[in-house]
């Protein structure tokens, strides 16, 4: 009930496309989702988040779409550019002052030139 | 504003041997929390501090432990080192209720 799962595992898009991501949760108790990117050799930074109680974020070309009512959410790059080739991790966690974010097993996303 | 700086980088380690690992989080942030990263687990919890005090603890052995100090600075400890302790360790810090900001990581080789 801990878990999060994440698809696809890998990704490969033309620049200019759109990349998604999806996270799938089963605990109803996680009440703040962030996605995290992570380039080789560098610790993950956080990219955007949501909380439950909205539907949709955007932040430039990134975008989080969430579903209660499915337990879903998923990451849309608009635009995608080689450099946006990383990889990426959603999470979940109990929003209430606490760290112990449940990650997805990650995304590695690459944006061909 | 420096981020968050972890030492070391890179470590090598022998089977039986103990570790200790530290994270010096970014000036005014009094929560740290450590993460594993390995290719077939992902990122998976360790634990958090908050003001020298564990708020949270995952599911690994108790040869992992950890501490945080009066100035927020913390260090963790592997004891008996194991192959599968091979991993990136990252340290994260924030302000409270606010995002964690990841550091570099240790990446620890234990042979």
């Amino acid at each position: 009930q801990q878990q999060v799962k994440q698809s696809p595992q890998s990704l490969i898009v033309q620049k200019g496309g759109i990349s998604i991501i999806n996270c799938a949760y089963e605990n109803t108790a996680f009440d703040y989702f962030p996605w995290y990117q992570q380039f080789p050799g560098k610790g993950p930074a956080l990219l955007i988040a949501i909380r439950p109680d909205v539907s949709e974020k955007k932040e430039g070309r990134f975008t989080i779409s969430f579903n209660k009512s499915a337990k879903q959410f998923s990451l849309h790059i608009m635009d995608s550019q080689p450099g946006d080739s990383a990889t990426y991790f959603c999470a979940a966690s109990l929003s209430s002052g606490t760290y112990k974010y449940i990650f997805g097993t990650g995304t590695r996303l690459k944006v061909l030139a | 504003k420096a981020g968050v700086t972890q030492t070391p980088r890179y470590l090598i380690k022998t089977r039986g041997q103990q570790v200790t690992l530290s994270c010096s989080p970014i000036s005014g942030h009094r929560s740290v929390s450590w993460y594993q990263q390995t290719p077939g687990q992902g990122l998976q919890f360790l634990f958090e501090y908050f003001s020298e005090t564990q708020r949270n603890k995952g599911n690994f052995p108790g040869r992992f432990s950890g501490r945080q100090f009066s100035n927020s600075r913390s260090e963790m400890n592997v004891s008996t080192l194991e192959l599968g302790d091979s991993a990136l360790y990252l340290c994260a810090s924030s302000f409270w209720g606010a995002e964690a900001f990841f550091g570099q990581g240790t990446r620890l080789t234990v042979v």
